[in-house]
């Protein structure tokens, strides 16, 4: 079974450019995860989907940050402009709904490494 | 409202030693609880996890971990550590419900002696 796909693995940007990152997870995962994870720090959640509704995004700075998933498969996470304290990895996840109330576990990819200068 | 604190951002253990890293959580009901491990540059991988039933909880490359209600923990184990074991190791929390999320602990690394 594939796994959670992101790209690209690696980014630098100047600050106030753009950037977009690509997730694919993994077939028949009906909920997707945005975290961004901070150096010494654990992943915090920016969006989460289900489907192609977005469930939870109270910590997605809305004025920079957009993700979409208009077809239920596939995510990007935009920034525009970044900011200098948007270096961080950007991992993406999926789990699995099999049933009322129970899910898998979140299954993560590699990540997206963001460096702003 | 969920969350989890992981007390000792780095953990030092000999080879050969214990492994012990902490996790407590605060849930209003029994939540999941999970152990992620992160090695450098790479995602988190699942180590084990806890959903019901039987409280301790055995994972991948000789982890355990046991489920404490009363003391509202989740401590991680491994009998004898090994250099391969050397990484960030996060803690997680969720009530695997539909809408809800999974809450990370701030992470412990886990060095290892010679």
């Amino acid at each position: 079974e594939a796994g959670v796909a992101q790209s690209p693995r690696y980014k630098i940007i100047e600050k106030r450019q753009s950037v977009a990152f690509w997730c694919n997870p993994i077939s028949g995962h009906a909920t997707l995860y945005w975290y961004q994870q901070i150096l010494g720090q654990g992943p915090k959640l920016l969006i989460q989907f289900q489907n192609n509704g977005v469930v939870d995004d109270s910590q997605l700075p809305k004025d920079r940050f957009s993700a979409e998933r208009l077809k239920g498969v596939d995510s990007t996470l935009k920034i525009q402009p970044a900011k200098l304290e948007d270096s961080a990895v950007y991992l993406c996840a999926s789990s699995l709904f099999l049933g009322v109330d129970r899910y898998t576990e979140a299954f993560f990819g590699q990540g997206t490494r963001l460096t702003v200068v | 409202a969920q969350s989890v604190t992981q007390l000792g951002s780095h953990v030092s253990v000999s080879e050969g030693a214990l492994v012990l890293l902490r996790c407590n959580y605060s849930s209003s009901v029994p939540p999941y609880l999970f152990w992620y491990v992160q090695y450098p540059n790479q995602g988190l991988q699942l180590l084990l996890k806890y959903t019901t039933g039987a409280t301790l909880v055995k994972g991948i490359n000789g982890f355990e971990a046991e489920f404490k209600k009363s003391e509202t923990s989740f401590h991680l184990t491994k009998p004898s550590a090994h250099m391969s074991d050397a990484a960030e190791y996060f803690c997680a929390v969720s009530m695997m419900n539909r809408d809800d999320k999974i809450i990370f602990g701030k992470g412990t690394r886990l060095h290892i002696l010679p």
